[in-house]
């Protein structure tokens, strides 16, 4: 079975500063990864999602995510943030034989401060 | 527009009582999930369907049953064998249920039993 390690549950940061999310997940077979972002009392929205490829994924919002298949990494990263990027951002992965379930991590609470 | 609606956004349940949640969706999806939210747990799998007539247990089902009866809709209903009911209770869907399908979510309902 799959799981998803969130290294941070709360990451600080200032407006215009870079910030990195952190998410490793463990599995025994390929999968598929994502991030999704909640904002208060909402549901998720999707960022982004590794499905093959280029192991650099470009996401909406200005957000990317590297896969490092050696590391079992998929770590989230911003060059510059918004305070309106202050919310909750989820790592989830799906096991490519497994169809559509998804784990997901514990989520990062992101909060930009001016 | 299209999307997915979870009614009602708050519900309140006294102890002992079963409940039903609302989540219809109009994207013609052929997949639909249930999710628990607990604070610093993340999301937790409570059941899914994948096509109309039948779904399958998530990770944590007991005390919850569903039913799917029309592809639009997919009812979760919290019966008094649930210990710890209150969370709050998201309604995904996908295209057709497969591993690299990015879930659509819906706004969530808030339950808290008194």
């Amino acid at each position: 079975a799959q799981s998803v390690t969130q290294l941070d549950s709360q990451v600080p940061v200032f407006e215009e500063a870079p910030v990195e999310l952190r998410c490793n997940y463990s599995s025994s077979v390929s999968v598929y990864l994502f991030w999704y972002v909640q904002y208060p009392n909402q549901g998720l929205q999707l960022l982004l999602k590794y499905l093959s490829g280029s192991t650099l994924v470009k996401g909406i919002n200005g957000f990317e995510a590297e896969f490092n298949k050696s590391q079992t990494s998929f770590h989230l990263r911003k060059p510059s943030v918004h305070i309106s990027d202050t919310a909750e951002y989820f790592c989830a992965v799906s096991e490519r034989t497994s169809g559509s379930r998804l784990t997901f991590g514990e989520g990062t609470q992101l909060t930009v401060n001016p | 527009d299209g999307g997915i609606t979870q009614s009602p956004k708050y519900l309140f349940r006294k102890e002992g009582q079963n409940v039903t949640l609302s989540c219809e969706q109009n994207l013609n999806h052929d997949a639909m999930y249930w999710y628990r939210q607990d604070p610093g747990q993340g999301l937790r799998l409570i059941y899914y369907s994948q096509i109309v007539n039948d779904f399958q247990k998530g990770d944590i089902a007991e005390g919850y049953s569903v039913s799917r009866e029309k592809k639009e809709s997919f009812p979760l209903t919290v019966t008094s064998a649930q210990k710890n009911p209150t969370a709050f209770y998201l309604c995904a869907s996908s295209i057709a249920g497969g591993a690299a399908d990015t879930q659509y979510f819906g706004p969530g309902t808030r339950l808290t039993v008194l």
